[in-house]
């Protein structure tokens, strides 16, 4: 399996409040992903990493922003959560195209 | 632009039946298709891929083609098996780079004994 972990695993929080999520591989892959999922929508990519420093926004980037000052991490914040951003959140890694390596997911609860 | 676009669902199947799972996809040129499975609590995981017009991927008893004449990429097993119970995603990857993946909805499929 791919050596890629998200933290924390689950977590609860209320409307405005900020929020981070981590992501860290072990794999040394030059790309990382977030998604998040949804019921009804599958998967949708919110930001993405193509080397340290460099980000780009996905399809569903607002009220989100991401950080990548190393290979391994790639961190996801929301600024001031909402209830629309109650979902899971998956991290993913690609060296190859076409190949992602997703990680176990964060169930995130915005009250 | 790409897409993809694959059967709602929910599929139930009883044990060993024929699973067929549908995927049609939009794209300029032949790009690789893939397939996803995501099994309960977990994150996706590569079930099988094609490069090239008629291609077939397979791997643990699924198989699918790659189909230009009809652009799709039709995701079948001979014999389900209650394991096989989970969520199947098609997907092509977008042709800007930065090996990004555009995502059906996602295909639950439940196998009963």
């Amino acid at each position: 399996d791919a050596g890629i972990t998200q933290s924390p695993r689950h977590k609860v929080t209320e409307t405005g409040t900020p929020v981070t999520l981590r992501c860290h591989q072990t794999e040394n892959h030059r790309y990382m992903y977030w998604y998040r999922q949804d019921p009804g929508h599958g998967l949708r990519l919110i930001h993405y990493s193509y080397g340290v420093k460099d980000t780009d926004k996905g399809e569903v980037s607002d009220g989100y922003s991401v950080s990548r000052s190393k290979t391994e991490d790639f961190l996801l914040t929301l600024e001031s959560a909402t209830s629309s951003q109650t979902s899971v959140y998956f991290c993913a890694i690609s060296e190859s195209k076409g190949n992602q390596y997703f990680g176990p997911g964060t169930r995130l609860l915005v009250l | 632009g790409d897409s993809v676009t694959q059967m709602e669902g929910p599929v139930t199947l009883s044990e060993e039946a024929f699973l067929t799972i549908n995927c049609t996809y939009t794209a300029t040129g032949y790009p690789s298709l893939f397939w996803y499975v995501q099994y309960p609590g977990e994150g996706l995981q590569l079930l099988l891929k094609a490069t090239k017009a008629d291609d077939k991927g397979s791997n643990k008893g699924f198989e699918a083609t790659y189909r230009k004449e009809t652009t799709s990429f039709h995701l079948e097993k001979g014999s389900v098996q209650v394991s096989d119970s989970a969520v199947y995603f098609c997907a092509l990857p977008e042709q800007t780079g930065a090996n990004n993946l555009f995502f059906g909805t996602g295909t639950r499929l439940t196998v009963i004994p």
